[in-house]
């Protein structure tokens, strides 16, 4: 048990389709942020939301829209994605933004397949 | 700019040592990680070293930094069939931030 939560866990979807990726953490976090992982690639850092505002969005195509509604829950919205999209897309969190050491606890991850 | 490097493919025999390497470019980095991920998995932080630590020792694993080349390594003492996995190198930019850039990963295989 990591302490965040990522729904689901797996998801397929058609280009044409609008979906939801949920993160929750129960944590007391302040900053939560959505990674990408792609095979044979870095994690990418997509977003980053530091005590519910968007403080970074690492030039991320507008197909994908952030909602950070509390400190405790992260939402990322797809809409007429590509197959090139497909990925683990990691949520994480940490205690205080911008301190020299906050360690981030990461979710499981929802593995997309975009078709 | 900011470039995290690491070797993608480690496999050794259970019971010996293993050393996984990381190059990064940032030299404003101040904090150094590695994370480790299994299959299916999320990231778990494993350890990490700042940035005017030359060495440090958390029971099986020890970190190594070269900071005037860049060098970061994890060895694993002892390792086990559980720790094949894949591990992260990051490091954290600009100081002061949340910002994590990350390496390719290593996949780790370890075989009895």
């Amino acid at each position: 048990e990591t302490g965040v939560t990522q729904t689901p866990r797996h998801l397929v979807m058609g280009m044409t389709n609008k979906k939801s990726l949920k993160c929750e953490q129960h944590l007391g976090h302040n900053a939560m942020y959505w990674y990408k992982q792609s095979a044979k690639k870095p994690l990418e850092l997509m977003f980053v939301y530091n005590f519910k505002e968007q403080t970074e969005n690492n030039s991320v195509p507008s197909r994908f829209s952030p909602e950070c509604p509390n400190s405790s829950h992260l939402f990322l919205h797809l809409h007429t994605l590509q197959p090139e999209d497909s990925a683990l897309y990691l949520c994480a969190s940490s205690l205080t933004p911008g301190q020299m050491n906050t360690e981030a606890f990461f979710g499981q991850g929802t593995r997309l397949t975009v078709v | 700019g900011e470039d995290v490097e690491q070797s993608l493919f480690l496999s050794v025999r259970e019971g010996d040592s293993s050393v996984i390497n990381c190059t990064y470019t940032d030299s404003s980095s101040t904090y150094l990680y590695w994370y480790k991920q299994e299959p299916g998995a999320g990231l778990q932080l494993l350890t990490y070293i700042f940035s005017n630590m030359d060495m440090k020792q958390d029971q099986r694993l020890t970190v190594l930094l070269n900071k005037k080349d860049k060098h970061l390594s994890l060895r694993i003492a002892d390792t086990q069939t559980g720790d094949s996995a894949i591990y992260f190198c990051a490091e954290k930019v600009p100081p002061g931030t949340d910002k994590l850039i990350f390496g390719t990963g290593t996949r780790l295989q370890v075989f009895p």
